[in-house]
């Protein structure tokens, strides 16, 4: 089945490290996106890439990295810049008739 | 910039009952307005789509209307069943890129609770 997979699911990151999130599709779609989910609020946009090699910033960039190597993968970097990186990251593709998500990754600070 | 308003109190109704959600947005009209359903822990799963041009579009109980002068879509569930019960997201695009995947932004969801 085509879908898109987000690995882990739960993430623990110590004060000062970076760590990466994995998204991997094999739904054949050029874009590719990351959201950022809190509490109460609606999915704000980190990064989003509409080809290989090519990603643009999103509305809350600052702290987070990306890479686009490949059509299927889009990881993202959460840096020691993130001040407050305790969040629900969902991943997403489309071929621009809605979205497809990931089934997120739950990262906490400890 | 762009901006979506759902309502933030959740929404009970009794089963066998339309459901429906309402979405504002404040600015330009979108080329298109999606929504989605997220259930607990989960990823938001697409449900429709719905062009500037289309006043309305349905699936299966689904139904969704949308008004470029009001700037609402209405979102409408008929004979509603438990099953149902989740949060449903609201998204327009924020960029003319839609062939091509544009970007989305979300309104912050109206949480649904049918009771049997």
């Amino acid at each position: 089945d085509g879908g898109i997979t987000q690995s882990p699911k739960y993430l623990f990151r110590k004060e000062g490290q970076n760590v990466t999130l994995s998204c991997e599709q094999n739904l054949n779609h050029d874009a590719m996106y990351w959201y950022r989910q809190d509490p109460g609020q609606g999915l704000r946009l980190i990064y989003y890439s509409q080809i290989v090699n090519d990603f643009q910033k999103g509305d809350i960039a600052e702290g987070y990295s990306v890479s686009r190597e490949k059509k299927e993968s889009f990881p993202l970097t959460v840096t020691s810049a993130q001040k407050n990186p305790t969040a629900f990251y969902l991943c997403a593709s489309t071929d621009g008739t809605g979205y497809t998500f990931g089934s997120g990754t739950r990262l906490t600070v400890v | 910039s762009q901006k979506i308003e759902q309502n933030s109190e959740a929404l009970n109704i009794q089963e066998g009952k339309t459901a429906t959600l309402t979405c504002n947005y404040t600015n330009y009209s979108p080329a298109y307005l999606q929504w989605y359903r997220q259930d607990p822990g989960r990823g938001p799963v697409f449900l429709l789509l719905i062009r500037e041009n289309e006043k309305e579009k349905r699936k299966e109980r689904l139904k969704v209307t949308f008004d470029t002068t009001l700037k609402q879509s209405l979102f409408h569930i008929t004979a509603s069943q438990p099953a149902d019960s989740a949060t449903y997201l609201c998204a327009l695009d924020q960029s003319s890129f839609y062939n091509q995947g544009g970007k989305l932004i979300f309104g912050q969801g109206t949480e649904l609770s049918v009771k049997p």
